[in-house]
């Protein structure tokens, strides 16, 4: 069975700092990946889809790498701003969305 | 619709009680799935419909929860004799979705918010 590991588990920042999300899968054999936000109380947003023949999303500040042979995928955010404090998931597509527990971001003011 | 609309937002309920709660997913999603996220917690895979079937319902805690989907549209999720531990937020996404094929990209409702008495 997939599992999918993020790290750190939070992760607090001054404002203006560049940062990094790690998202860690066990079984390489997946169609897709997505990061998602998500706000307390709240859905999850899509940030970005990457397909598994890309190695990478961009979207504004968010920049997302994948390496399905060393099953990893990063988050890259840079100036982060307090906007973007929320709960940061990575799922991987193998028939059924697998799901990391999440990294929660604080960006401090 | 425009996004995944999921009914009620919130559901206050007695324990024993059923209930259901709805999605309607984005037009022409093919694949439907339901997620529990209770407290602080991550979130728990339920079921998968592709259409109309459900090739994936292994996530289903037990023989009180079931969820059909009709029409390859709406889907419903029921909870039989609701127990505390039953609270929680269930959140319903979709994607397109070709038999056997590539997902595209997920997106979620709001969720549905569950407490049990």
């Amino acid at each position: 069975k997939q599992e999918v590991t993020q790290i750190p588990a939070a992760l607090s920042v001054p404002e203006g700092e560049n940062l990094v999300l790690n998202c860690s899968f066990t079984d390489s054999a997946i169609y897709n990946l997505q990061w998602f936000r998500q706000d307390p109380g709240k859905g999850l947003t899509s940030l970005l889809l990457i397909q598994s023949s890309q190695r990478e999303q961009t979207s504004g500040r968010l920049n997302a790498s994948l390496d399905k042979s060393s099953g990893r995928s990063t988050l890259y955010i840079a100036a982060s701003q307090p906007g973007d404090s929320a709960t940061y998931l990575c799922a991987v597509d193998g028939n059924q969305f697998y799901f990391g527990t999440g990294t929660s971001l604080t960006v401090i003011p | 619709g425009a996004g995944v609309s999921q009914s009620p937002s919130n559901k206050v309920t007695e324990k024993g009680k059923d209930v259901e709660l709805r999605c309607d997913p984005i037009s022409g999603h093919t694949a439907l799935y339901w997620y529990r996220q209770s407290l602080g917690q991550g979130l728990e895979f339920l079921i998968y419909f592709q259409g109309n079937s459900a090739p994936d319902k292994s996530g289903l805690p037990s023989d009180r929860f079931s969820a059909e989907r009709t029409g390859g549209s709406v889907s419903t999720l029921t909870i039989q004799r609701t127990q505390q531990e039953d609270s929680a937020v269930y959140l319903c996404a979709s994607s397109s979705r070709p038999a056997g094929g590539l997902a595209g990209e997920l997106f979620f409702g709001e969720g549905s918010r569950l407490t049990v008495l």
